[in-house]
């Protein structure tokens, strides 16, 4: 079946750790993005890609990286520059055409800073 | 930059009374989504507007799009309690940078 996964689905750090969260689609997408949830609140853009080896910040990239060597991974690290990382991570990729460009979403990967 | 704002955060409806969630973005949108998120789940789409003045029906839903493509509503006929949960909108200024509204949280009473 096609789809997004993320990994791993919960994970716990230490204060100062970098960590990273992984994203792997095999939908042929060109586009994928990374969000952010935080409880109660709407999705805020970290990241975002459309293409191999290129990628764009969104509105809260400080204190993430990320990285697109292949079509069907976008990792993200949260490095410990991020100063409230304890979050809900969602991964989401979709087509490159603006009349048919819905994002599928993985399950994500809920983060929580010790 | 472009912000999508959406109202209300949270509706408390009756099940069988109507609900609308309202979006407005500050610049001019290629095209608009619309999601809903259940409790402890991932956003999962459902519909897009591309079209100045579109509308588009799907069974109790009715999804709008504004005349200027600045504004989105989304109407559930007669709430049902399968409806409960978060509904996002979603723009595109150009590009493919989307930006997620707030959500609203609609909870159904049966």
């Amino acid at each position: 079946d096609g789809g997004i996964t993320q990994s791993p689905k919960y994970l716990f750090r230490k204060e100062g750790q970098n960590v990273t969260l992984s994203c792997e689609q095999n939908l042929n997408h060109d586009a994928m993005y990374w969000y952010r949830q935080d409880p109660g609140q709407g999705l805020r853009l970290i990241y975002y890609s459309q293409i191999v080896n290129d990628f764009q910040k969104g509105d809260i990239a400080e204190g993430y990286s990320v990285s697109r060597e292949k079509k069907e991974s976008f990792p993200l690290t949260v490095t410990s520059a991020q100063k409230n990382p304890t979050a809900f991570y969602l991964c989401a990729s979709s087509i490159t055409s603006v009349a048919a460009g819905e994002l599928f979403f993985g399950e994500g990967s809920r983060l929580t800073v010790l | 930059g472009q912000q999508v704002m959406q109202i209300p955060q949270y509706q408390h409806v009756q099940e069988g009374e109507d609900f609308t969630t309202y979006c407005n973005s500050s610049t001019t949108l290629s095209n608009i989504q619309w999601y809903k998120q259940r409790p402890g789940g991932h956003p999962v789409f459902l519909i897009q507007l591309v079209k100045s003045g579109e509308v588009k029906k799907q069974k109790r839903l009715t999804f709008q799009f504004g005349e200027a493509k600045k504004n989105s509503s989304l109407h559930i006929t007669a709430t049902q309690t399968t409806d409960v949960g978060t509904y996002f909108c979603a723009g595109r200024a150009g590009g493919f940078k989307t930006i997620f509204g707030a959500g609203t949280r609609l909870f159904v009473k049966a």
